[in-house]
């Protein structure tokens, strides 16, 4: 069965630092899948990486996936208070099931 | 637009109830999946369905079932439901399996079970 274990699980960081969120998974994938889910809402994609060494960005945030490492990362740059949400990384495989991991919970300090 | 809706958004039930959460999907995609999100395990995936007639079990799967008829509908089915169920339920769906398309999420159904 495949797991995949975020770090940290909760993170709270000042305004204009930088931060990074770990996704490490068990078996072999080249398909990751960055969501961000505010409180109470649905999960919206934000990036979907689905080769070794690919990198996307967006605004303050960018995601890279090594599948040698098994290990995703999600970079923020200069945080700001708009980006306080909860984070997950999902691994698919060839069926696109995906396994998620148990979120980061992000919160921005003026 | 295309979207994906759930209903309803908030039930209460008793134990022991036959409960279905309804999933439609305007995007024409194929593939469908139900999911529940609870505290401290992230998404689990219940049922997964890759078009008409077609029905998988996830890994959390007892205790739930699902039928697709058509390419729009994922209606899921608590048998008999049980507080242990009590959770937020989210339809999600995608377009190819092959490519690795991103699945896009329903706005989720908060169920309560008494």
């Amino acid at each position: 069965e495949l797991k995949v274990e975020q770090n940290p699980l909760f993170l709270s960081m000042q305004e204009g630092k930088n931060y990074t969120i770990y996704c490490n998974y068990s078996t072999t994938s080249d398909r990751l899948y960055w969501y961000r889910q505010d409180p109470g809402k649905s999960l919206e994609s934000l990036f979907v990486l689905l080769s070794n060494g690919a990198v996307k960005q967006e605004g303050r945030l960018m995601a890279s996936l090594d599948t040698k490492a098994r290990l995703s990362t999600l970079h923020i740059t200069a945080a700001v208070h708009d980006l306080s949400a909860t984070y997950f990384c999902a691994v698919g495989n060839t069926g696109n099931q995906f396994y998620f991991g148990t979120g980061t919970s992000l919160t921005v300090i003026p | 637009d295309a979207e994906i809706t759930q209903s309803p958004r908030h039930k209460i039930t008793e134990t022991g109830r036959q409960v279905t959460l309804a999933c439609h999907q305007t995007w024409n995609h194929n593939n469908m999946f139900w999911y529940r999100q609870d505290l401290g395990h992230g998404l689990r995936l219940i049922h997964y369905s890759y078009g008409v007639q077609d029905t998988n079990k996830g890994e959390v799967s007892d205790g739930y079932s699902v039928s697709r008829s058509n390419t729009e509908d994922l209606p899921l089915t608590l048998e008999s439901a049980a507080s242990s169920q009590t959770s937020v339920y989210f339809c999600a769906s995608s377009a190819d399996r092959g490519r690795g398309d991103t699945q896009y999420f329903g706005p989720g159904t908060r169920l309560t079970v008494l």
